[in-house]
């Protein structure tokens, strides 16, 4: 399977924990996305990559979160401390690049927060 | 103000009919694109039909169109011949610019399609 995976699928974790997750974007694309999605919402944007340089970070993106895409393959997105708010499903997507109309989304990972 | 707008929040058609999603927009860059994305229950975003805002033609793909409607704003969906497995959320999209690459959606209809 070429497309963009995401691990794990599922995370269920106590309130005030850490957590981290990993993206896996299609093999040369250089534009990496995080989104998170909330029940009955549509993906909000969080923060995106140009290979290994963030680019953009959301106002969602509280000093809690953080992400890295150290190599310009692979992207990892962090929630330090997290809150029973931060129960969402996070997306991540890739694209070629700048000019690269679409995005392709991975399966995403659901986070609960008890 | 809401960037993207989708007043229906769920449709029941029958099987074979066409179905209209609606789509509003706002924004003042000349320069924008719009998206359909669709997510079945599985939970993945699945890319469906892009729309320039310099394009002339409505795009279509296969069974998608767009309904461009450029002084109105509107970026209606439409789906010939519905079947089962269109069934699923579905969520109009919005890129501001030509360098902003961030995608702003929208809250999504869910369509049901009926045997």
């Amino acid at each position: 399977d070429t497309g963009v995976s995401q691990d794990p699928r599922h995370k269920i974790t106590k309130r005030g924990q850490n957590v981290t997750f990993r993206c896996d974007p299609i093999s040369e694309h250089n534009r990496l996305y995080w989104y998170r999605q909330t029940l009955g919402q549509g993906p909000e944007f969080l923060t995106y990559f140009q290979n290994e340089a963030q680019l953009e970070k959301s106002r969602l993106l509280s000093d809690r979160f953080s992400a890295e895409r150290p190599k310009g393959s692979f992207s990892t997105l962090e929630i330090q401390r997290t809150e029973q708010g931060d129960s969402a499903m996070y997306l991540c997507a890739s694209s070629l690049d700048l000019f690269s109309n679409e995005q392709f989304f991975g399966p995403g990972t659901r986070l609960t927060v008890l | 103000a809401q960037k993207i707008t989708q007043t229906q929040p769920g449709m029941f058609v029958q099987e074979k009919e066409a179905v209209t999603l609606d789509c509003t927009y706002d924004t003042s860059d000349p320069s924008y694109g719009l998206f359909w994305y669709k997510q079945p229950s599985s939970g993945e975003m699945i890319f469906l039909i892009y729309q320039g805002s310099y394009d002339q033609q409505n795009a279509t793909e296969g069974r998608y169109s767009l309904n461009f409607q450029k002084a109105r704003k509107s970026a209606n969906l439409v789906i010939s011949a519905s079947q089962l497995g269109d069934s699923a959320m579905y969520f109009c999209a919005m890129r501001e610019g030509i360098s902003d690459d961030k995608i702003i959606f929208g809250k999504g209809t869910r369509l049901h399609i009926l045997p």
